[in-house]
């Protein structure tokens, strides 16, 4: 199975700031034949189901705000809140779909300090 | 708008067996691989299964293979989840969510709300 580790855990900044997620997975998720990074990045909000916000590690879902964005390859990929904003209070979750059994980190609580 | 809508959890004794059902609408749902994730409350994800679009190809976590069976209901639009010998492990939240047409294994673009499955006695 892939692990897919976050860091950190939990980040508590204020408005306005940079957030930076970091997701690394135990092996790489790039597949060679199509070039591409089976990694996607999820938001919870308390009581919600997980919303996508990235895939193929840097795909912008429709409708989502463009201070969010994904960077990465490989083995190593961040998640980036440009500016961050009060309603982005939620767990970030990233996610391998490069084998199965698919595999999610374990999350990063954003706070507002 | 793109709705998925689970049903069927609840209270169960360990040992004993439920069916999750999963309604779908506005997709063409008989071409998509479709999934079930749970959730234990304030805890992480978990994928649990999928099921390939015309319900001949499933797979499942470790965890849960041989006491959960995947299928689908084309014609209902319909996904189902039957758990059985069930454990108090088992608890949480179970959403169904849509694959990406042409990959066994995706992103999920869409989640239902979720339906509560507590295994207690």
């Amino acid at each position: 199975d892939i692990v897919v580790t976050q860091s950190p855990d939990s980040l508590a900044l204020s408005l306005g700031e940079r957030a930076t997620i970091n997701c690394k997975s135990s092996q790489s998720v790039l597949y060679s034949s199509n070039n591409k990074d089976y990694l996607a990045w999820y938001q919870q909000k308390p009581g919600q189901p997980p919303r996508l916000l990235i895939y193929w590690a840097s795909t912008r879902e429709s409708g989502v705000p463009d201070r969010f964005s994904g960077s990465g390859s490989g083995t190593d990929f961040t998640l980036t809140i440009s500016s961050l904003q009060a309603e982005d209070v939620a767990v970030y979750y990233c996610q391998q779909y490069y084998s199965t059994p698919i595999t999610f980190g374990q999350g990063t609580r954003l706070e507002i300090k | 708008e793109v709705q998925l809508v689970e049903s069927g959890g609840g209270l169960v004794q360990p040992g004993g067996s439920l069916r999750l059902s999963c309604a779908t609408s506005e997709f063409t749902f008989s071409s998509l691989w479709m999934h079930w994730v749970r959730q234990v409350p304030g805890k992480g994800l978990m994928w649990v299964s999928r099921i390939n679009s015309d319900g001949t190809s499933t797979a499942y976590a470790d965890s849960v293979k041989g006491r959960f069976t995947i299928s689908k209901d084309n014609a209902k639009n319909t996904l189902y989840l039957q758990m059985n010998s069930l454990r108090a492990e088992d608890t949480a939240v179970y959403y169904c969510s849509r694959g990406t047409p042409g990959y066994s294994n995706s992103y999920f673009d869409s989640w239902g709300q979720g339906t509560l499955v507590t295994v207690s006695s």
